[in-house]
């Protein structure tokens, strides 16, 4: 089992509505954990971190659920530019970033 | 201030060769890590320098190695090359344990 899973997609929605994925690992003693999103060809860049408490970032909400050992990021009013691949990833006990291989967003107008 | 800058962008090697890819961390950040993205998947983690020293270091074989510099650049290099080393590498760079911020980095292409 991998440490850290996503449903690939691609998830195809239109324009303005409400997306939720979720992401899942496997190693509890995981501290921190983080939403990348990812545009064909570039870098991953820091969309947001995910605490307990959960974090909103205008359009974008983050949770974390330790119980259950899943993270989210829901996004709502869907923009075209959302079009991307959202990585999730977590800090082990050992510092190193362990990710997920993505999910595929496609936002159609 | 500049972010985490990576060079070359692209490069075409044969099998065998080796070859030595280059990162810069952004400006206050004196850890710099490297990762592995092949097509459709997500960065697999190489190692990651602090201290001019290889701190922690993925599932990779010694054909990878690198360094860090005093001024916390550091570079990748890979020996033997195999077409399977054909990915995107990235370099991060961060202050100690915190947030990594991603460098454009490296296509890496193996024929």
């Amino acid at each position: 089992r991998k440490e850290v899973e996503q449903d690939p997609g691609p998830f195809n929605v239109p324009e303005g509505a409400t997306v939720a994925f979720n992401c899942t690992y496997s190693n509890s003693a995981s501290q921190s954990f983080f939403w990348y999103r990812q545009d064909c060809r570039k870098e991953p860049k820091l969309l947001m971190s995910v605490y307990s408490s959960g974090n909103e970032d205008g359009r974008f909400t983050a949770q974390l659920n330790r119980a259950s050992q899943y993270i989210s990021l829901l996004i709502r009013d869907s923009k075209l530019s959302d079009s991307a691949t959202y990585l999730c990833a977590g800090i082990d006990s050992n510092y190193q970033l362990i990710w997920g291989a993505g999910t595929k967003l496609i936002i159609k107008p | 201030d500049a972010g985490v800058t990576q060079s070359p962008t692209h490069l075409i090697k044969t099998r065998g060769q080796q070859v030595t890819l280059r990162c810069s961390p952004k400006s206050g950040h004196d850890t710099v890590s490297w990762y592995q993205q092949a097509l459709g998947q997500g960065p697999q983690f190489i190692f990651q320098y602090y201290e001019e020293e290889e701190r922690q270091r993925g599932n990779f074989p010694d054909r990878f190695s690198g360094h860090q510099f005093p001024n916390y650049s550091s570079e990748l290099n890979v020996n033997a090359l195999l077409l399977g080393d054909s990915a995107l590498y990235l370099c991060a760079s961060s202050l100690g344990d915190n947030t990594q911020y991603f460098g454009p980095g490296t296509r890496l292409t193996v024929l």
